[in-house]
């Protein structure tokens, strides 16, 4: 699986999008991009995943560039409750080994 | 809808014990995988179970074992605990023919002293 690269931490005002970079430029074309965040003393939680097309659900939109060398998590409107550290990661299929990263410590400030 | 449940979610044992820890994965789901988490670092993958079979293995030593039930539900096992087996150890759960994520239960603290 393909090693990603995220910054280490990032600060969002309350109420404004957050765009969580993620490099994979290692990455097969049958790796996902998996998101996913943590809340402190909490278990992982999956946020979203993506092939080669953008994704979005109802926590986040995935753009994934057309060379799949890198991805932008983004949260529409953060609130204080978005305050966790998010990790990028590449798999392939769904049966593999999670692999993470040191992640992004995302800080929501009001 | 219950999710992922993890038993015990605090424990305390003595350096050199064994301990077995529970997990019940989410309903539908049929793939069990394993996590260590020390203070600080991301999760480290330990093992999967998939039809009651290891699957897959990470870099830990023979002294984490687990097993997987006809139920889907999971037990990890680690003997002759160390110091530096503290840790919160993290059960995911998730459907192997299908591409939906890995759902993670809260955990175990466990303090080797």
């Amino acid at each position: 699986d393909a090693k990603t690269t995220q910054p280490t931490s990032m600060d969002c005002a309350e109420g404004r999008a957050a765009n969580l970079p993620c490099n994979h430029s290692t990455i097969s074309g049958n790796e996902y991009v998996y998101w996913y965040r943590q809340i402190h003393s909490q278990g992982p939680q999956y946020i979203i995943h993506g092939l080669k097309n953008n994704e979005t659900n109802e926590m986040a939109s995935l753009i994934i560039t057309e060379d799949r060398k890198s991805s932008t998590l983004i949260l529409p409107h953060a609130t204080l409750r978005d305050t966790a550290v998010y990790y990028c990661i590449t798999l392939r299929g769904n049966t593999g080994k999670l692999i993470f990263g040191q992640g992004t410590t995302l800080q929501v400030k009001p | 809808d219950a999710g992922v449940t993890q038993s015990p979610t605090h424990l305390i044992k003595t350096r050199g014990q064994q301990v077995t820890l529970r997990c019940s994965p989410k309903s539908g789901h049929d793939t069990v995988s394993w996590y260590q988490q020390a203070l600080g670092q991301g999760p480290q993958f330990i093992f999967q179970y998939y039809e009651e079979e290891e699957r897959q293995r990470g870099n830990f030593p023979d002294r984490f074992s687990g097993h997987q039930f006809p139920n889907y539900s999971s037990e990890l096992n680690v003997n002759a605990l160390l110091l530096g087996d503290s840790a919160l150890y993290l059960c995911a759960s998730s459907l192997a023919e299908k591409n939906y994520g890995y759902t993670f239960g809260s955990g175990t603290r466990l303090t080797v002293v």
